[in-house]
């Protein structure tokens, strides 16, 4: 049984798209996360959602967008896509601080 | 300066050794310290937490803190090449549903 779940596990766009990428813990935890890591293999937070509400909101540009239809599940909508939004992104959830990692979305920006 | 920082290795140590993976932090309130591990192209994985000054076992593993000197370590005893990955350091203020400061990760190599 997987914990934390993503899809897709690969996304290849051109720029100026808009895609989604999906996330869903089975862990019962009322925290999830996204986070990215670049090519240099720094991972970031991007944003936070405690029990649906956003809690952690990193200095990233409005296009993109999180979503919590339910403390299970947090979406992750990139509108215009550039160059550099090319990276793994990374949903975690936690109950404390104890977070726990998805497979990662490797998203290739053409 | 960073606020997490980590050697970025490579760090080689023959099978059966001791790795000892140092990590330094910036925050002096920062209240929790996790070590997750990182093989390539995968995700990291929770290996220890620890907030409390001293050491935590966990089987072949050991955290250690030192929050006066800001630092804290992880042990690996009885070192396996499957050990071989990156090891994060991450760091967050509260206890509590707080955001992970992340390292740049310290590479390890165990050679048989």
């Amino acid at each position: 049984d997987t914990a934390v779940s993503q899809t897709p596990k690969y996304l290849v766009t051109q720029m100026g798209n808009d895609k989604s990428i999906k996330c869903e813990q089975n862990l019962g935890h009322d925290t999830m996360y996204w986070y990215k890591q670049d090519s240099k293999k720094f991972l970031k937070i991007m944003f936070s959602y405690n029990n649906k509400e956003l809690i952690i909101n990193e200095t990233v540009p409005n296009r993109f967008s999180p979503k919590s239809p339910d403390k299970a599940h947090l979406n992750l909508h990139i509108n215009s896509l550039e160059l550099g939004d090319s990276a793994v992104y990374f949903c975690a959830s936690s109950q404390r601080n104890e977070q726990f990692f998805g497979p990662g979305t490797r998203l290739t920006v053409l | 300066q960073k606020e997490v920082e980590q050697n970025s290795g490579p760090l080689s140590v023959p099978e059966g050794a001791i790795a000892s993976l140092n990590c330094t932090y910036s925050d002096r309130v920062s209240q929790s310290f996790f070590w997750y591990r990182q093989y390539s192209g995968k995700s990291p994985e929770l290996i220890m937490s620890i907030y409390s000054n001293g050491d935590k076992e966990d089987g072949r593993f050991t955290a250690q803190l030192n929050k006066a000197s800001q630092y804290v370590s992880l042990l690996i005893r009885d070192s396996q090449p499957s050990d071989s990955a990156t090891y994060l350091c991450a760091v967050a203020r509260s206890y509590n549903t707080d955001k992970l400061i992340f390292g740049t990760g310290t590479r390890l190599q165990v050679f048989p």
